[in-house]
């Protein structure tokens, strides 16, 4: 069984310091690792994966993610952050072997404050 | 290129009445998800379509079914809707078969049973 753990539901930080969501997964066999954002009444989108290679992947709107396999962890993070950052975060896992079947975690409400 | 698109946007039932939730996507995927999500649940696997002409339960099955109508189009089926189904709903397609591998979601369908 797969699952993922997002240990706060909400991060608020000021606007211009950097942000980190954190995220912890469990799997049997190799990871493929996705960050998506949910802004109000909106579906999810996309902003980063890690499916193999570098442990750092970068990917939309400045944000990126490292992956630690030792720690199991895939935590996202920005250097700078922005009111427009406020969303809903979400961590989801799957492996090459359940049919795209991804689990999600119960998601991070991050609010950034001017 | 609409992405994913889902109808209705919003709906309102009674208890024990059906409806059908309609989801389709232009990207040529492979595979394609429902989900549900509740407040401080995340999103939960309602059921998914690996490729054309194969479906499979996920991990909220009961009360739903589900027909992968072709390549473009999976359906969701509410036969005698409960209270309990008041939830937003989510399809996903994504193509597991290439480099592809993350979701594109819908706009989401808020459904409340009275």
């Amino acid at each position: 069984a797969q699952s993922v753990a997002q240990p706060e539901d909400q991060v608020n930080v000021a606007e211009g310091n950097p942000l980190t969501v954190k995220c912890t997964y469990s799997v049997s066999g190799n990871p493929y690792l996705f960050w998506y954002v949910q802004y109000p009444n909106r579906g999810l989108q996309f902003l980063l994966k890690y499916i193999t290679g570098d442990n750092l992947v970068k990917g939309s709107y400045g944000f990126e993610a490292e992956f630690n396999k030792s720690q199991t962890s895939f935590h996202l993070k920005k250097p700078s952050a922005l009111v427009s950052d406020s969303a809903l975060y979400f961590c989801a896992v799957r492996t090459n072997t359940n049919a795209g079947k991804s689990t999600f975690g119960d998601g991070t409400t991050l609010t950034v404050k001017p | 290129n609409a992405g994913v698109t889902q109808t209705p946007k919003f709906q309102v039932l009674k208890t024990g009445q059906s409806m059908t939730l309609q989801c389709a996507q232009d990207m040529n995927h492979n595979s394609m998800y429902w989900y549900r999500q509740d407040p401080g649940m995340g999103l939960r696997l309602i059921y998914y379509s690996a490729s054309e002409g194969t479906t499979d339960k996920g991990e909220v099955p009961n009360g739903y079914n589900v027909s992968r109508l072709n390549k473009r189009e999976f359906s969701l089926r509410l036969e005698s809707a409960a209270p309990s189904q008041t939830s937003v709903y989510f399809c996903a397609s994504s193509d597991i078969f290439t480099s592809t591998n993350e979701q594109y979601f819908g706009p989401g369908t808020r459904l409340t049973v009275t």
